[in-house]
């Protein structure tokens, strides 16, 4: 398996603008997470879902954060409209069960 | 919720030397306590993991230990070498990493001096 993938690597995009963020989980895993790394906050679990089913999105940071799970190989995260401050990495991770959580290898997003 | 402090942030040691991490966790109800090693431009990786039902795990270098009553768990990597020199997390989470998503510290930022 090629593990967690996220795409796009790096996205540069203007205020006010909207943003996807896209990722395929590790077949056969049934929990995806969608996390946020900044310098002063460390990683920040945004929101995770089980079985294709959001279960907890209290640290999504604002109402401009939406995150779908049409299918259980596909997954968004879509801030409308974007701000400056939510430039940060963003990083998928998926796992079954309790099992060992695997990370992607981020979206490095930047708003200017 | 819970909450993960993490020290020191940063460590430096000459190769070959020990490191050890330290963390504290605050909900008693944190079952699973995962370390991440993340190296520039990567996600982060686990390294070793551990369940509240034993007090200790090793894997070659690297061991973890866990306090419950304490509410505190610390990574010990021996014989320390370049490639190890990277950013470590410790986290916690009531049930395991698939089940509700994990609570991280704030990271550690390890360097293996020549």
């Amino acid at each position: 398996d090629a593990g967690v993938i996220q795409s796009p690597r790096h996205e540069v995009t203007e205020m006010g603008q909207e943003v996807t963020l896209r990722c395929k989980p590790i077949s056969g895993h049934n929990s995806l997470f969608w996390y946020r790394q900044t310098m002063m906050r460390g990683l920040e679990l945004l929101i995770y879902f089980n079985n294709n089913v959001p279960i907890d999105d209290s640290g999504m940071p604002e109402d401009r954060f939406s995150a779908k799970m049409p299918n259980a190989s596909f997954s968004t995260l879509k801030i409308q409209p974007s701000e400056p401050r939510d430039s940060a990495v963003y990083f998928c991770a998926s796992s079954l069960g309790i099992n060992e959580a695997f990370f992607g290898q981020g979206t490095r997003l930047t708003v200017v | 919720g819970e909450n993960v402090e993490q020290h020191p942030s940063t460590l430096s040691v000459q190769e070959g030397d020990s490191a050890v991490i330290k963390c504290t966790y605050s909900d008693s109800a944190s079952n699973y306590f995962p370390w991440y090693k993340q190296e520039l431009g990567k996600g982060p990786q686990l390294i070793i993991d551990i369940r509240s039902n034993v007090g200790e795990k090793k894997d070659q270098r690297i061991a973890v230990t866990l306090n419950k009553t304490a509410k505190h768990f610390s990574l010990h990597i021996t014989e320390t070498q370049p490639e190890d020199s990277a950013v470590y997390f410790c986290a916690a989470s009531p049930a395991g990493g698939g089940a509700d998503g994990l609570t991280f510290g704030k990271g550690t930022h390890l360097i293996i001096q020549p």
